[in-house]
């Protein structure tokens, strides 16, 4: 069992901020860093996935980047808006078949 | 959407019954895990595959036992149900395994089972 932790575990913010959060995993054997945005009674839905050190990856006001030397990975959101509130997790991958999967971040953006 | 479908969506049983569960995936990816989510733990791996007949165990596999007869359909048994085993079961697909190191290893949910044990 590999230990992914996300900080912090949740996050009010107000419509219009830019905001960011951590997650920490083993900087041993990595393989890939997965980021999902989760919202309530739905699925988790894949934002990104990171394989290299320094990798920075774009989706709309979402942006992640990834240091597999120290073993984090930020997930940035841009001017956020009341939809962007989910819970986002990331999951981490060293060898074989699992992903570990942190607890995730919870978001709400209130206008 | 990836083509994923789990059944049923809601379940209530009582302790000690069996009880199966169904995930159906029209993309033809090789992987397919099961997870269970409960509060202060996020997404737990149960049961994987990789592939018809090929399986095996994750996290938290006690109580649970799994099988793929064929491609499109993982089905994730409880021999006999405990309270402990209430809980949202998700099922996930990819394309390739996690280690793979490309975009084809992300996973693709269900929408999930909810599970009540009495």
């Amino acid at each position: 069992i590999l230990n992914v932790e996300q900080s912090p575990q949740s996050l009010h913010v107000q419509e219009g901020d830019s905001t960011n959060f951590t997650c920490s995993f083993p900087s041993s054997n990595f393989y890939a860093l997965h980021w999902y945005r989760w919202e309530t009674a739905k699925s988790p839905e894949a934002l990104f996935v990171m394989t290299l050190n320094g990798d920075e990856k774009k989706k709309g006001r979402i942006s992640a980047t990834l240091n597999t030397k120290e073993g984090y990975s930020y997930l940035y959101i841009k001017g956020s808006q009341p939809e962007d509130s989910a819970t986002y997790l990331c999951a981490f991958s060293n060898s074989g078949y699992a992903l570990n999967f942190g607890k995730g971040t919870s978001l709400l953006v209130t206008p | 959407d990836a083509g994923i479908t789990q059944s049923p969506r809601h379940k209530v049983t009582e302790t000690g019954t069996p009880v199966t569960l169904r995930c159906h995936q029209t993309e033809n990816h090789r992987y397919m895990y099961w997870y269970r989510q409960d509060p202060g733990h996020g997404l737990r791996l149960i049961h994987y595959s990789y592939g018809v007949k090929d399986t095996d165990k994750g996290e938290v596999s006690d109580g649970y036992s799994v099988s793929r007869s064929k491609t499109e359909d993982f089905l994730l048994t409880l021999e006999s149900a405990t309270s402990s085993q209430t809980s949202v079961y998700f099922c996930a697909i990819s394309e390739s395994a996690p280690t793979s190191g490309r975009n084809q290893e992300t996973q693709y949910f269900g929408p999930g089972t909810r599970l009540l044990v009495l």
